[in-house]
């Protein structure tokens, strides 16, 4: 099973509304990702998780506040977001079992993202 | 800096031919790891076929065959018998070591199959 759940597939949301992602996966992956996809645009490194701790923050603004509650599950926390926000932000896990591993990064099917 | 390249924006393909996406790296890290991703316009991105440095075989995984051309830094997807559900996006991906125990995955700008029927 390689499967990463994504929740909500579809979220509209005003500049002032507070929302959150839900991602969650039992593949037993160590590393959790969030990504930011504008359209036609290749997916943007917004923060990676290892063993439940934040180790990558690509300069993300602070009304992104991601969270991993656990080894399974990662959250996006949205709050105060712009018209720009708007996009489909992807989830993904991987292994990160060592250098000569696959560590093969698997996707949810993201959430598509309206900021109003 | 490590960097992916994918030259062709877009590419036709005639239903049941074959057809090659282009991808060419850059790193300096003797380990790595290439991908391949798949992304149907519903927005899921499909993990396809991995190639690793140390790999002495071109990966194949069903009809998807990447030709590893390692001195050439080069990481083509062959994509045999093509069909209308193959038209998508398609993203070539490295796995760069960012620390240790911590990697990052960078991504070329995609190239859009549209199969014809």
């Amino acid at each position: 099973d390689t499967e990463v759940t994504q929740t909500p597939k579809h979220l509209v949301m005003g500049m002032t509304n507070k929302k959150s992602l839900k991602c969650e996966q039992h593949m037993g992956h160590r590393a959790m990702y969030w990504y930011k996809q504008k359209a036609k645009k290749p997916p943007e490194l917004m923060f990676v998780y290892s063993y439940e701790k934040l180790s990558i923050n690509e300069s993300v603004p602070s009304r992104f506040s991601p969270e991993c509650p656990n080894s399974s599950l990662l959250n996006l926390h949205l709050h105060a977001l712009q018209p720009e926000d708007s996009a489909l932000y992807l989830c993904a896990s991987s292994q990160d079992s060592g250098a000569v591993a696959k560590n093969i990064q698997y996707f949810g099917a993201g959430t598509r993202l309206s900021v109003l | 800096a490590q960097k992916i390249t994918q030259t062709q924006p877009g590419m036709f393909v005639q239903e049941k031919e074959a057809v090659t996406l282009d991808c060419t790296y850059d790193t300096s890290d003797p380990s790595y790891g290439l991908f391949w991703y798949k992304q149907p316009s519903s927005g899921e991105m499909i993990f396809l076929i991995y190639q690793g440095s140390y790999d002495q075989q071109n990966a194949t995984e069903g009809r998807y065959s990447l030709n590893f051309q390692k001195a050439r830094k080069s990481a083509n997807l062959v994509i045999s018998a093509s069909q209308l559900g193959d038209s998508a996006m398609y993203f070539c991906a490295m796995r760069e070591d960012y620390t240790s125990g911590t990697y990052k995955y960078i991504f070329g700008t995609g190239t859009r199959l549209k199969v014809l029927a």
